[in-house]
């Protein structure tokens, strides 16, 4: 098994409502991405972690933080959802880089009304 | 603006005959390509990579090719088989070792044809 998982796997909410996204690995790998798929658009990063309480934004970060207390989980939430956030959202783990290849959650099938 | 663009949504074949994807790119300071293949309600798994060393990279059924120049890769599936059928994502990034973005196109539904 991968050894990430993602939780929960679907969730309906209501606009203006905070949401968390958990991302979980049994792997020890350092970086954690969450990516977001839209039609058309494919996969967009939304915030990284290099190690343990460090992140950075990805290139559609805007209503998302993200938090990493310990190596295993990441935390994505958004803030106050809206319509444009309604998405399939896909953890990644990676040991050393991008280059070598992601490994993917199942993702959370987020719908926002 | 699409760094990394799949012009073809989409693309059947038949099976036993050879499926290409495209990808061009154009970030010239991208080195390190990358096919992931995601079947419905599953996450992306890696497939295969190519440095831009290289021109080509061969994993059994799989076959990846850079023209550098032209800023453009393509996948080759050869024989196709049913279990091809899936979404197919190119990506790129500078550095093989960065944990930094890693840019990923808008996909190819390839559908192989029993």
């Amino acid at each position: 098994d991968a050894g990430i998982t993602q939780s929960p796997r679907h969730k309906v909410t209501e606009t203006g409502t905070p949401v968390t996204l958990r991302c979980h690995q049994t792997e020890n790998h350092r970086y954690m991405y969450w990516y977001r798929q839209d039609p058309g658009h494919g996969l967009r990063l939304i915030h990284y972690s290099y190690g343990v309480k460090d992140t950075d934004k990805g290139e559609v970060s805007d209503g998302y933080s993200v938090s990493r207390s310990k190596t295993e989980d990441f935390l994505l939430t958004l803030e106050s959802a809206t319509s444009s956030q309604t998405s399939v959202y896909f953890c990644a783990i990676s040991p050393v880089g991008g280059g070598y290849g992601y490994t993917f959650g199942s993702g959370t099938r987020l719908t926002v009304v | 603006d699409q760094q990394v663009k799949q012009n073809s949504p989409s693309l059947s074949v038949q099976e036993g005959r050879i499926s290409i994807l495209n990808c061009d790119y154009t970030n010239s300071m991208f080195d390190y390509f990358l096919w992931y293949k995601k079947y419905p309600a599953e996450g992306p798994t890696f497939l295969i990579s190519i440095s831009s060393i290289k021109d080509k990279n061969e994993d059994g059924r799989f076959t990846v090719f850079l023209n550098k120049s032209a800023k453009h890769l393509s996948l080759h599936i050869v024989p196709s088989q049913p279990g091809d059928s899936a979404v197919y994502f190119c990506a790129a990034t500078k550095m093989k070792t960065s944990y930094d973005k890693v840019i990923f196109g808008p996909g190819t539904s390839l559908s192989v044809i029993p």
